[in-house]
């Protein structure tokens, strides 16, 4: 059975520090990894991975794939209140672009 | 930049009534357009594959005949949820992949809200 977990299910930390969010995965037929962020409504774009090794950056966001031990990391570095939201780690398979299955997300609360 | 729209936002309806949601891409076209449910603290789940001009791929243990899919257009998917129940009650989303894209990004719909009473 296809599997997408990421851990923690929630963290609380306060404004300025590092966080590490994790996603590990098993599937059939992986095609990328995606990070997205949900604050009240709809999932924003974070990154899209495909290659190990490779990290991609955004601002103080960063991510990297890990595609022999099947996992993926979100870090934020100097963490601030607006940083507080779901983090979604999605896989997308098969030949369908777009199709993802997503883990259950981690709750960030970033306090002031 | 791309946007999806989906209409209506919230809904709360009897039970055995039918519900329609509709999901537009506005600014794009997409062959393929994506249905998911949340339920509260939990994960979006994916339910189908909704694709233009033919029938939409349901994920397993979805039932086709509660929840139709229509996709008349490249620019508009509908979710019916058929005869509806206090259980269908849940977040459903839809995302869309732009035909031409070479990011990965895929948009997603602001969700709308189904309370079946």
């Amino acid at each position: 059975e296809d599997k997408v977990v990421q851990s923690p299910l929630s963290l609380v930390v306060h404004e300025g520090d590092t966080v590490t969010l994790n996603c590990s995965y098993e599937v059939t037929n992986f095609r990328s990894l995606l990070w997205y962020k949900q604050e009240k409504k709809a999932p924003t774009f974070l990154f899209m991975l495909t290659s190990s090794g490779i990290e991609k950056k955004s601002g103080r966001l960063s991510s990297i794939l890990d595609k022999k031990e099947l996992f993926s990391i979100l870090n934020i570095t100097a963490t601030q209140t607006g940083d507080s939201a779901v983090y979604l780690c999605a896989v997308e398979r098969g030949s369908t672009l777009g199709r993802l299955y997503f883990g259950r997300g981690t709750q960030l609360t970033v306090w002031p | 930049g791309a946007v999806v729209s989906q209409h209506p936002s919230w809904v709360i309806c009897k039970s055995g009534t039918s519900v329609k949601i509709e999901c537009r891409s506005l600014d794009f076209q997409a062959t393929t357009m994506f249905w998911y449910r949340q339920f509260p603290k939990q994960s979006l789940m994916l339910m189908a594959t909704s694709n233009e001009g033919s029938k939409a791929t349901y994920e397993q243990g979805v039932e086709k005949d509660k929840f139709l899919i229509n996709h008349a257009s490249l620019t508009l998917s509908t979710l019916t949820v058929t005869s509806a129940h206090p259980e269908d009650s849940s977040f459903y989303i839809c995302s869309a992949p732009p035909l031409q894209s070479n990011t990965g990004e895929l948009f997603f719909g602001e969700g709308s809200r189904l309370t079946v009473l």
